[in-house]
């Protein structure tokens, strides 16, 4: 079945510093990528929407300058968390479309904590 | 904004107990998709059901999707421990727009 990966699983890092997230297609291309942020107990929280070789389209009140988000390929997207604060540990999960159905299919999720 | 909303928000049964999980909206949706996620994991798709009536089980679970393809329902028969988990119903339409529901948290005591 369709496998997506995240990398990497789990991340602690300082205040201020700069996380990079990959969320990889590992057995079918992806023309549309998701990412979104999960707190305790809580549903999904859609970030925003990556279309591979176009620019993200972030959700309302979510910082696009925050979290860059690039789909360089049909198989990576990367979100980067620039300056890292303590308010942005989270769970992040991203997902991708299989062809044109309207199936997603998760990654693992990365568990980001901001000291 | 959340246009699915699901309930309960939380359950906590018994072994062998039946449950129903609910997702409801005023939009219509092309498909809905059901998935599980256990703690410190990614949600795990259970089923999409893309016809207004459509009926799909999946062992001891019954998935609905509504007439008017605005709602769904989940029955799970004799709940297992290994049923524990956040159960999150998932709308999509033909704008390539994906709208999660609340969620529902699922305790099976053992």
């Amino acid at each position: 079945g369709a496998v997506v990966s995240q990398h990497p699983s789990w991340v602690i890092c300082k205040s201020g510093t700069s996380v990079k997230i990959e969320c990889r297609s590992l057995d079918f291309q992806a023309t549309t990528m998701f990412w979104y942020r999960q707190f305790p107990k809580q549903s999904l929280m859609l970030m925003a929407t990556s279309n591979e070789g176009s620019k993200a389209t972030y959700e309302q009140g979510v910082e696009k300058d925050k979290f860059l988000i690039n789909h360089a390929s049909l198989t990576l997207s990367t979100l980067t968390v620039t300056s890292a604060h303590p308010e942005d540990s989270s769970f992040y999960i991203c997902s991708a479309r299989y062809r044109t159905t309207d199936t997603q299919y998760f990654g693992p999720g990365t568990r980001l904590t901001v000291l | 904004t959340q246009l699915l909303e699901q309930s309960p928000q939380f359950l906590s049964i018994q072994e062998g107990e039946n449950l129903t999980v609910y997702c409801n909206s005023s939009s219509v949706f092309s498909s809905l998709q059901w998935y599980r996620q256990e703690p410190g994991e990614g949600p795990v798709l259970l089923v999409t059901v893309v016809t207004g009536g459509e009926v799909k089980k999946l062992k001891r679970l019954t998935f609905q999707f509504g007439d008017a393809r605005k709602d769904s329902s989940l029955h799970i028969t004799a709940a297992q421990p290994g049923d524990t988990g956040l159960y999150l119903c998932a709308g999509s339409n033909t704008g390539n727009q994906f709208y999660f529901g609340t969620g529902t948290s699922l305790t099976v005591i053992p």
